[in-house]
């Protein structure tokens, strides 16, 4: 089956420490992207990747990191910066960054942090 | 930079009947916008999308309409189903796709 995956599903931290959220796609597309989803907000991007090795910040970056070393994997940090890190975590991917290709989602991480 | 605004946050409709969602974008310069829909605990699926060069673009049930000159574009779903029940998102972006500012989402219910 082609698509994204990400894991695991529910994911659950101290508070302090780091955590690495998983995501991965067999779709061989360029570009992929991290967004959180909180209760009753649209998506915010957090980070996006055009091309292996390579990657910018989104809207809400602080307290994330991220890295792309194959194309198929865009692992997200949330660090013990980020102040309110419980939410719903999507990772995404599109074919090509100057084509006009939808974006695809993985199911997403519920990261809960107490 | 781009702000969608989407109304309204929730709906509740008859099975059979007719929902419509609303976006606002704020950026001229947006041309690609599409439409999710998520179910609980599940990522966003594409359901439609519309592109700045078309006014109107429709798949069986669901359409989507663009005005370029009001910068709103709607979603309508006829003859909803009980499995249309989800939360529905809109996004605009530019440059076709690249980082979509996505509406903060409308909770569907159709009641049977």
């Amino acid at each position: 089956d082609g698509g994204i995956t990400q894991s695991p599903k529910y994911l659950f931290r101290k508070e302090g420490q780091n955590v690495t959220l998983s995501c991965e796609q067999n779709l061989n597309h360029d570009a992929m992207y991290w967004y959180r989803q909180d209760p009753g907000q649209g998506l915010r991007l957090i980070y996006y990747s055009q091309i292996v090795n390579d990657f910018q910040k989104g809207d809400i970056a602080e307290g994330y990191s991220v890295s792309r070393e194959k194309k198929e994997s865009f692992p997200l940090t949330v660090t013990s910066a980020q102040k309110n890190p419980t939410a719903f975590y999507l990772c995404a991917s599109s074919k090509d960054r100057d084509a006009s290709y939808e974006q695809y989602f993985g199911p997403g991480t519920r990261l809960t942090v107490t | 930079g781009e702000n969608v605004e989407q109304h309204p946050s929730t709906l509740s409709v008859q099975e059979g009947d007719s929902a419509v969602i609303k976006c606002t974008y704020s950026d001229s310069a947006s041309n690609y916008f599409p439409w999710y829909k998520q179910e609980l605990g599940k990522g966003p699926q594409l359901i439609i999308d519309i592109r700045s060069n078309v006014g109107e673009k429709k798949d069986q049930r669901i359409a989507v309409t663009l005005n370029k000159t009001a910068k709103h574009f709607s979603l309508h779903i006829t003859e909803t189903q009980p499995e249309d029940s989800a939360v529905y998102f809109c996004a605009a972006s530019r440059n076709y796709g690249q980082n979509f500012v996505f509406g903060p989402g409308t909770r569907l219910s159709v009641l049977p």
